[in-house]
């Protein structure tokens, strides 16, 4: 079965600066995709990053960024300059390829950005 | 840009009434999705849909749910008789098709039994 893990429950960064929220996994898939979801105080999901299991590189949005360790499954998401508007819960979340099956969540980052 | 939308944004009901939750898929998606959060919690799977049918539930999804496609864009999840601890954000997802992998969630139904 599959697990996502995240072992931070709440972190804090200083406006502008970097901070990483941690994730692992695990499957017996080799087909996989892996995604960081932000949610707001709005409530609504809203994907940030997605990463392709079969790909070594890491996927980069803007200031949003992926470490994906595939050996040690795991799938970390860098926030680069940091805004206040980054202050919110982020969820890490995999999809197994080609299934018609749902999102595995993880618990979630409470992320606070300090001005 | 298409979105999934849902309505109502709030729904408050008494425990023991029907409740019906609404979405709209984007209109070229086949794969639909319920999800629920409790307050606090992570977001869990209820249901999956494809081709007029359900094709995946999860334990949380028993008798006092069902889903329905009653025309070709609404995506419906009834609660028939709902328990105090049915209280929760309910997400639609949609997909695109078997070739692809994100889901795209619609805002949320906020569901408060009392």
């Amino acid at each position: 079965a599959q697990t996502v893990t995240q072992s931070q429950p709440e972190m804090s960064v200083q406006e502008a600066e970097t901070v990483t929220l941690s994730c692992t996994y695990d499957t017996s898939e080799s087909d996989y995709y892996l995604f960081w979801y932000k949610q707001p105080p709005s409530r609504q999901m809203i994907l940030v990053i997605r990463q392709e299991a079969y790909k070594q590189q890491n996927a980069t949005e803007n200031r949003f960024s992926v470490n994906f360790q595939k050996a040690a499954k795991s799938f970390s998401l860098k926030i680069s300059d940091s805004q206040l508007g980054d202050a919110a819960m982020y969820f890490c979340a995999i999809f197994e390829g080609g299934s018609q099956g749902n999102l595995i969540f993880g618990k979630g980052t409470k992320l606070s950005v300090k001005p | 840009e298409p979105e999934v939308t849902q309505t109502p944004s709030h729904q408050v009901t008494q425990m023991g009434q029907e409740v019906i939750l609404r979405c709209v898929p984007i209109s070229n998606h086949l794969y639909f999705y319920w999800y629920r959060q409790i307050l606090g919690q992570k977001v869990e799977f209820l249901v999956s849909f494809y081709n007029n049918e359900i094709s995946e539930k999860s334990e949380i999804f028993d008798d006092q749910f069902s889903v329905e496609r009653p025309d070709g864009s609404n995506f419906t999840l009834k609660i028939r008789s709902t328990k105090l601890e049915d209280s929760a954000m309910y997400f639609c997802a949609s997909r695109e098709d078997r070739t692809t992998d994100t889901q795209y969630f619609g805002p949320g139904t906020r569901l408060t039994v009392l």
